[in-house]
């Protein structure tokens, strides 16, 4: 069974700083791969996907994802933050193939300070 | 507006007492899924459905049941809430099955359930 894991449960970063949110998924062979966001007390949003091809993948609010088929990962950055993208962030996998059961990850929290 | 609403928002409950969690979708999306989020587990499924008449257990289906009897919507009953079922649940539909491209999930705002 496919997993993920955000070893980052909380991260604080400043205004205008640059961010990497790590994540890292377990499957016998490429998923899809998600990003969400969480602001509080809302729904998810999807920040981007990956599929296929090109590896870095852009998405919305200025994020953008790598992924590294080596390494197993698909991480999460963005070259500076704003306020507005304090939230809680999701990785996760779905087999490309089959049911639609989508696998997260436990979640990075971001708070952004001054 | 596409969305996927959920109904209600807030419940607050009784141990044993029955309770239906409404689910919707304006889409036409033929998948929809149920999740649970607990603090430091992520969203974990329960149920999912790949289209009317046709549902499925997810990773934790205990103590849930679920129905789909038209397209649109998709309820997640609890015949008799225990405490350990307090949490914040999301309702989710996408277009279809993942061979078809792992088409996005759009998600409900969340219902969040306390049993008391």
């Amino acid at each position: 069974a496919q997993s993920v894991t955000q070893p980052d449960i909380h991260i604080t970063v400043s205004e205008g700083a640059s961010l990497e949110l790590r994540c890292n998924y377990s499957y016998g062979a490429t998923p899809y791969l998600f990003w969400y966001v969480q602001s509080p007390g809302q729904g998810l949003q999807l920040l981007l996907k990956y599929f296929s091809g090109d590896t870095l993948v852009q998405g919305i609010k200025g994020f953008e994802a790598e992924f590294k088929r080596s390494q197993s990962s698909f991480n999460l950055r963005k070259p500076s933050v704003h306020w507005s993208d304090a939230a809680e962030y999701f990785c996760a996998v779905l087999p490309n193939f089959g049911n639609e059961k989508l696998t997260f990850g436990t979640g990075t929290r971001l708070t952004i300070i001054p | 507006e596409a969305q996927v609403t959920q109904n209600p928002r807030y419940l607050i409950t009784v141990t044993g007492k029955k309770l239906t969690v409404t689910c919707s979708q304006n889409m036409n999306h033929e998948y929809m899924s149920w999740y649970r989020q607990d603090p430091g587990l992520g969203l974990r499924q329960i149920y999912y459905s790949m289209n009317v008449e046709v549902t499925d257990k997810g990773d934790v289906p205990e103590g849930y049941k679920v129905s789909r009897k038209e397209k649109r919507n998709f309820p997640l009953i609890l015949e008799s809430p225990s405490p350990n079922q307090t949490s914040l649940y999301f309702c989710a539909s996408s277009l279809g099955p993942g061979f078809s491209g792992g088409n996005e999930q759009f998600f409900g705002p969340g219902t969040r359930l306390t049993v008391l």
